[in-house]
């Protein structure tokens, strides 16, 4: 069974603070990983997929990257707008199934 | 364009009512979800739709029922809720093939409220 993991649940920044989110996987075969960003009472906005170790993708202040094990997103220079609470989830085999993590609360501080 | 949309935004229901939620995307997407979101959690799958046809049932109880009238639309009927089904429901859609196909994108959710 795939299991996702994320850490740290919580996390408070200063605007400007770089820092990274990490997201821990176990599955048989990934076919992909996945970010989402979620404010709260709303649904899960789709940031990035990777494929395969090695892989980095970039978008604004954010750039998720990814090993066999683990993958962070890491968070450069953050505004207040940056805070939400950033999903990462995997999907492995041939089904339309993805498993989630609990994700990770930023809060970016003025 | 990468939308979802749902209707209604909120939805308050007594346990005796039936009510339904619409769920709509015009990207040829070929796969859509239900999903259910407890307040700090995960979204928690319901249901695949593949091709309009029902893929995967994550032993939801049948108080809820899917239906996918077409490619576009995707419904959830609702029957005798119990006030611990009250949650954000999610839908979400992705592209047909490999690869990508399994990026979701989600909707912006019925807040639904069972008293």
């Amino acid at each position: 069974e795939d299991q996702v993991t994320q850490s740290p649940e919580a996390l408070r920044l200063q605007e400007g603070e770089s820092s990274s989110l990490n997201c821990s996987y176990t599955v048989s075969g990934l076919r992909g990983l996945f970010w989402y960003r979620q404010d709260p009472g709303k649904g899960p906005e789709f940031l990035f997929t990777l494929y395969s170790a090695g892989e980095e993708k970039e978008k604004e202040r954010l750039k998720a990257t990814l090993t066999k094990k683990e993958s962070f997103l890491h968070i450069t220079a953050p505004k207040p707008e940056d805070s939400a609470t950033y999903l990462c989830a995997v999907n492995s085999g041939g089904y339309q199934k993805v498993t989630f993590g609990i994700g990770t609360k930023l809060q970016v501080i003025p | 364009d990468t939308e979802v949309t749902q209707t209604p935004k909120h939805l308050v229901m007594g346990m005796t009512n039936k009510k339904s939620l619409k769920c709509e995307q015009h990207m040829g997407h070929r796969a859509m979800y239900w999903y259910k979101q407890k307040a700090k959690k995960p979204p928690e799958l319901m249901f695949v739709y593949s091709y309009e046809k029902l893929s995967i049932n994550e032993s939801v109880p049948s108080r809820f029922s899917p239906e996918c009238p077409n490619s576009s639309l995707l419904n959830l009927h609702l029957h005798a809720l119990q006030p611990e089904d009250s949650a954000l429901y999610l839908c979400a859609s992705s592209p047909p093939g490999g690869g990508s196909s399994y990026e979701q994108y989600f909707g912006p959710g019925t807040r639904l409220t069972v008293t």
